[in-house]
């Protein structure tokens, strides 16, 4: 079956720790993002990739850094500088940055910083 | 910049049809407008698209005005299961066509 997976579904952090979270898809998509995404609210972007070896910062890069070393993989790093990252993290794909925008999500990874 | 707006929730019973809309200013003029629902710590699921007039699907239709600065999603007939936050996306006109999300409108259907 083709989709997008995220691993851990669950992640626990302690403060000064850097978390990395996995986001693989076999859709041979050319385009991958991260979001975040707090209780009651809607989805803000962190990060997205184009194509290999290129990723571009969104809304609220700060704190996060990104790879993207193979088409597939498109893995998020969250790093210590984050000051509040206890948060819900999607990874998302598209064919193309097109006039078409039907993302493709993972089931997410739920970050909680003890 | 673009911006988008929903209402916040929504209430229905089952059965009903239901109508949310999402106000949009400045999007781009060739890209398409998407819905996605949400249910509860699971990624969003593409609804619908579409680029000017009517689209339906199995599940639901897609309304946009000549002047595309809104878009209306019908869900017909809903049903306890359509319990879920639904979200419209679009695109700036300017800004690198960067995507814009609605913050979602969460339905509760009533029994």
């Amino acid at each position: 079956d083709g989709g997008i997976t995220q691993s851990p579904k669950y992640l626990f952090r302690k403060e000064g720790q850097n978390v990395t979270l996995s986001c693989e898809q076999n859709l041979n998509h050319d385009a991958m993002y991260w979001y975040r995404q707090d209780p009651g609210q809607g989805l803000r972007l962190i990060y997205y990739s184009q194509i290999v070896n290129d990723f571009q910062k969104g809304d609220i890069a700060e704190g996060y850094s990104v790879s993207r070393e193979k088409k597939e993989s498109f893995p998020l790093t969250v790093t210590s500088a984050q000051k509040n990252p206890t948060a819900f993290y999607l990874c998302a794909s598209t064919d193309r940055e097109g006039r078409r925008n039907e993302q493709f999500f993972g089931p997410g990874t739920r970050l909680t910083v003890l | 910049l673009a911006k988008t707006t929903q209402p916040i929730s929504m209430d229905s019973y089952e059965g009903q049809e239901v109508n949310i809309t999402c106000s949009h200013n400045n999007i781009a003029t060739n890209d398409y407008i998407t819905w996605y629902q949400q249910f509860p710590s699971q990624g969003p699921r593409f609804i619908i698209q579409g680029y000017k007039t009517k689209v339906t699907n199995e599940v639901a239709s897609l309304f946009i005005p000549a002047d595309r600065k809104s878009s209306t999603l019908s869900l017909p007939r809903v049903s306890l299961s359509d319990t879920a936050v639904y979200y419209c996306l679009v695109r700036d006109a300017g800004n690198n066509r960067k995507l814009i999300w609605g913050l979602g409108t969460s339905l509760a259907v009533n029994p």
